[in-house]
Parts: C-alpha cells; sequence; structure tokens
C-alpha cells in the first residue's frame, strides 16, 4: 500500500518570505511518480511538477523548486519570495503502476502568504 | 485546448434523492478517474476507466455509486439513496496513458441535506 505524509497541516509566511511544503512517501515498489498540486480557493487542483523514482535531481522553475530524496522518502517544496497570490492548499501525492496509476494524496498543507 | 469540464458545479439534495454528474476529459485522454474529497482531506481514488473499461473501484465506492463511461469519452457518476455523508466534493481527472500526469477538472460539490 501507498502511503503520503504532510506533516504540516498550516504555514502562514509574510509575503517575500521562503517557504517549504514537506512531503514524506511510502511504497514497496521501485517504479513510482511523485506529483504535487495547487489547490486555490477555486477548489481546482492544479498540477505543478511530476518526477520518476530514477530521477532524482531537482527542479527550479521560476519561484518554485522540489528536492527528491529516495534516502529519505521525501519530495520537498520551496516557494521562494511568496506571493499573495501563492495562498492555497498543496497536495503532495504518489503512483504506481502497480495501483493503476491512481493517485495517493497527502492531506495538504494550507499554505497562507500574508502581505 | 479545453481542459477537464465537469457539471454540474453545485449540487444540493435531500437526503433519498438520486443524482448524477457529468465528466467531461481532455480530448483523446485515455484514462479518466473518479475521486472524492472531503473537507480539510485530500482527494480519495473511487474509480478509474481506461476508454470505456472501468478497471478498478474502490472499496469507498458501496453499491450505491456507478459510474460508465460509453463510448470512451464522457463519464457520469450516480449516486442513489443519497446519505449526508456523500456530502463531498467529486473531483474528475483524464491522462493520456496510464502512466502520465492526471489533470483535474473544477469538481462537482455535493450537499446533502
Amino acid at each position: 500500500a501507498q502511503k503520503v505524509t504532510q506533516a504540516q497541516t498550516e504555514i502562514s509566511v509574510v509575503e517575500k518570505e521562503d517557504v517549504t511544503l514537506d512531503c514524506v512517501y511510502e511504497t514497496r515498489d521501485t517504479t513510482y511518480y511523485l506529483f504535487w498540486y495547487k489547490q486555490p480557493p477555486s477548489g481546482e487542483l492544479v498540477f505543478l511538477i511530476r518526477r520518476n523514482s530514477f530521477d532524482e535531481q531537482n527542479e527550479i522553475s521560476g519561484r518554485y523548486s522540489w528536492n527528491f530524496q529516495k534516502s529519505t522518502s521525501s519530495f520537498n517544496f520551496t516557494i521562494t519570495a511568496s506571493q499573495v497570490v501563492d495562498s492555497a492548499v498543496y497536495f503532495c501525492a504518489l503512483s504506481v503502476e502497480t495501483s493503476g496509476s491512481r493517485l495517493t494524496f497527502g492531506e495538504g498543507t494550507q499554505l497562507t502568504v500574508n502581505p | 485546448d479545453t481542459g477537464v469540464s465537469q457539471n454540474p458545479r453545485h449540487k444540493i439534495t435531500k437526503r433519498g434523492q438520486n443524482v448524477t454528474f457529468r465528466c467531461d476529459p481532455i480530448s483523446e485522454h485515455n484514462r479518466l478517474y473518479w475521486y472524492r474529497q472531503t473537507l480539510g482531506q485530500g482527494p480519495e481514488f473511487l474509480t478509474y476507466f481506461q476508454n470505456e473499461a472501468q478497471l478498478e473501484k474502490s472499496r469507498l465506492l458501496s453499491d450505491r455509486f456507478s459510474a460508465e463511461r460509453p463510448k470512451g469519452s464522457f463519464s457520469t457518476l450516480e449516486i442513489q439513496r443519497t446519505e449526508q455523508g456523500d456530502s463531498a466534493m467529486y473531483l474528475c481527472a483524464s491522462s493520456l496513458a496510464y502512466i502520465d500526469t492526471q489533470y483535474f477538472g473544477p469538481g462537482t460539490r455535493l450537499t446533502v441535506l
């Protein structure tokens, strides 16, 4: 069975601060995929990034960066110079081919960026 | 290039009534997934289709729930004899193939009174 843990339920920062959202996953499969989605107040899940288990390279996209470490089963997400528009719930998710590629989500982290 | 669409966006019903939701996936996406999300939780998998074939159903999907995807295009999710515990956001997602990224629709928020 797969499991994703997002230990931070809520994080509140002031605009321009950097913030890191933690994600720890569990799976016995050697091939798996990790995702981050953003859910703004409107409710729609917006895809941010996908990594496969064979690619541990960190990735940067603008103010967003992701740190994937298989040794600690973590896939953390950092927002640099946060903005009010970054306020949302962020979900980390895991999929494996042996489970039909369905997504197993963490419980989400509510990020609030205050002006 | 349109994304995943879901209708209706909101549904309020009385306990015991039947409801049906529709999901239109991204054109040419073979896989279609249904998830349910309750307040403060992450989405939970309900079922998925590969073209018109329903390949897996979660234990969360009781006998009152049924999903179809005729002709491998749009999908419907029906809940019979709704209960207050069915109140949730129902999310649909589609992907091109089995290992591809899933793209989500805006969801249907169901409230059972």
